[in-house]
């Protein structure tokens, strides 16, 4: 069971360079989530999609854009990276919207900005 | 609106005595709730969550939190400490009123010492 997979793992990138995180689930969720996570902030999300096709920004959305083409993948992309966005990314399902609905959690990419 | 306070940022306790992690929450809605733990240099993992059927969540590895709605609390709990819980613990909210958005605390560092 892969559940939630999110490539790459890790990447260093250079001021102004842009790339492309991609989250991948094979649990039929309708709703996907991009959040950072800084140190003594928790997760913050970015942001999210409660369906193909549909995109909504969350709470930290500024210097990113996403996509949501097929059911099963949500990208994340960074046109022109900053050292502010230097950080811990993880992407996250749930089923469907409702009471105590799980989220489940990709294992995280760690980006470095130099 | 909702937000979550966990009131400790890092907590130490000796291995084989009690653990409390303090969370209040604020929402709007009739809230959902949830603790997640995550290991170092790992995805984060579901703990236990809170259903509305009891007050008293029992989660993984022992651990449980109890619903205090008069007290906006979620405290997380567990009876003797084990080495292998020395995590970061996140409460965490969800928003029932649009995109199941969860909201983080900014976590606790629980340290478990010999």
């Amino acid at each position: 069971n892969a559940g939630v997979t999110q490539t790459p793992k890790f990447r260093v990138l250079k001021t102004g360079q842009s790339m492309t995180l991609l989250c991948a689930q094979d649990m039929n969720h309708e709703y996907m989530y991009w959040y950072r996570q800084d140190p003594g902030m928790g997760l913050r999300l970015i942001h999210y999609s409660v369906g193909e096709g549909t995109t909504a920004k969350g709470e930290v959305p500024d210097g990113y854009n996403v996509s949501r083409l097929k059911k099963q993948n949500f990208l994340l992309g960074l046109e022109s990276a900053a050292p502010s966005q230097t950080s811990v990314y993880f992407c996250a399902s749930t089923p469907f919207a409702g009471p105590n609905t799980e989220a489940f959690f990709g294992q995280g990419t760690r980006l470095t900005v130099v | 609106a909702q937000s979550v306070t966990q009131l400790d940022s890092h907590v130490s306790v000796s291995e084989g005595t009690p653990v409390l992690l303090r969370c209040n929450y604020s929402s709007s809605y009739s809230p959902s709730l949830f603790w997640y733990v995550q290991h170092p240099n790992k995805g984060l993992q579901l703990l236990l969550k809170y259903t509305s059927a009891a007050t008293l969540v029992k989660g993984i590895n022992g651990f449980e939190a109890e619903f205090k709605k008069s007290e906006t609390s979620f405290h997380l709990t567990k009876p003797s400490a084990h080495m292998s819980d020395a995590a970061e613990y996140f409460c965490v909210v969800s928003d029932e009123g649009g995109g199941n958005k969860l909201t983080f605390g900014t976590g606790t560092q629980l340290k478990v010492e010999l």
